[in-house]
């Protein structure tokens, strides 16, 4: 079992919908991101929220809206998404920065499919 | 482009062999290297780290060795069961102004054989 824990675990929806993934930790990690990850490729890097504050946006298209709305929380909107924007989309966290670089920790993801 | 590679993209091994998966990283300054293993339908999970400062770390079952002259890091898995069939990634993740921004070598697929 990991300590990060995303909801929901599948989600299907058109392209008309919202709908929104939520990922939520209880380590006290104050550094959290979004991954984006296609069949038999690595994890992308979608955002990056350091002290509930977004500070990485890798040029994603604006119909994905992250939201830190605590420490423990983050939250992934979606609206008007296209069938090339299915795919598993992962929650991580670490530690802040100041120590030193230090390993993210992931969620098994919210598998996405759009019709 | 990507800062990390794998030679390989599959490794297939007979359970209780060795097993050994290699990644070549670009970028000289980098000092910090995970390695993650990922099973079918679950998340990447962290193996073992590495700093530069260190040439061997050890965890259970695994080492991981670099080799800062040529940029080359392995991971070794000693006697290979059937649960450690996954897709292994090396990762180099970055400090500084660029912390955060982790990029994932393409991976290795190991099939352990019963």
């Amino acid at each position: 079992d990991t300590e990060v824990t995303q909801t929901p675990k599948h989600l299907v929806m058109g392209m008309t919908n919202k709908k929104s993934l939520k990922c939520e930790q209880h380590m006290g990690h104050r550094a959290m991101y979004w991954y984006k990850q296609k069949a038999k490729k690595p994890p992308e890097l979608m955002f990056v929220y350091s002290y509930e504050k977004l500070s990485i946006n890798e040029s994603v298209p604006s119909r994905f809206s992250p939201e830190c709305p605590n420490s423990s929380l983050l939250n992934l909107h979606l609206h008007a998404l296209q069938p090339e924007d299915s795919a598993l989309y992962l929650c991580a966290s670490s530690q802040d920065g100041t120590g030193g670089v230090q390993p993210q920790h992931f969620g098994d993801g919210t598998r996405l499919s759009i019709l | 482009g990507e800062s990390v590679g794998l030679h390989l993209p599959t490794l297939s091994v007979q359970e209780g062999d060795n097993s050994i998966i290699n990644c070549a990283y670009s970028n000289s300054a980098s000092d910090y290297f995970i390695w993650y293993k990922q099973e079918s339908g679950k998340g990447p999970q962290f193996i073992i780290d590495i700093r530069s400062n260190m040439d061997k770390r050890q965890g259970q079952r695994v080492t991981v060795l670099l080799n800062k002259t040529v940029k080359h890091l392995s991971l070794q898995i000693a006697a290979t069961q059937p649960g450690d069939s996954a897709v292994y990634f090396c990762a180099d993740p970055p400090g500084g102004t660029s912390y955060g921004k982790l990029t994932f070598g393409q991976g290795t697929i190991l099939t352990v054989h019963p």
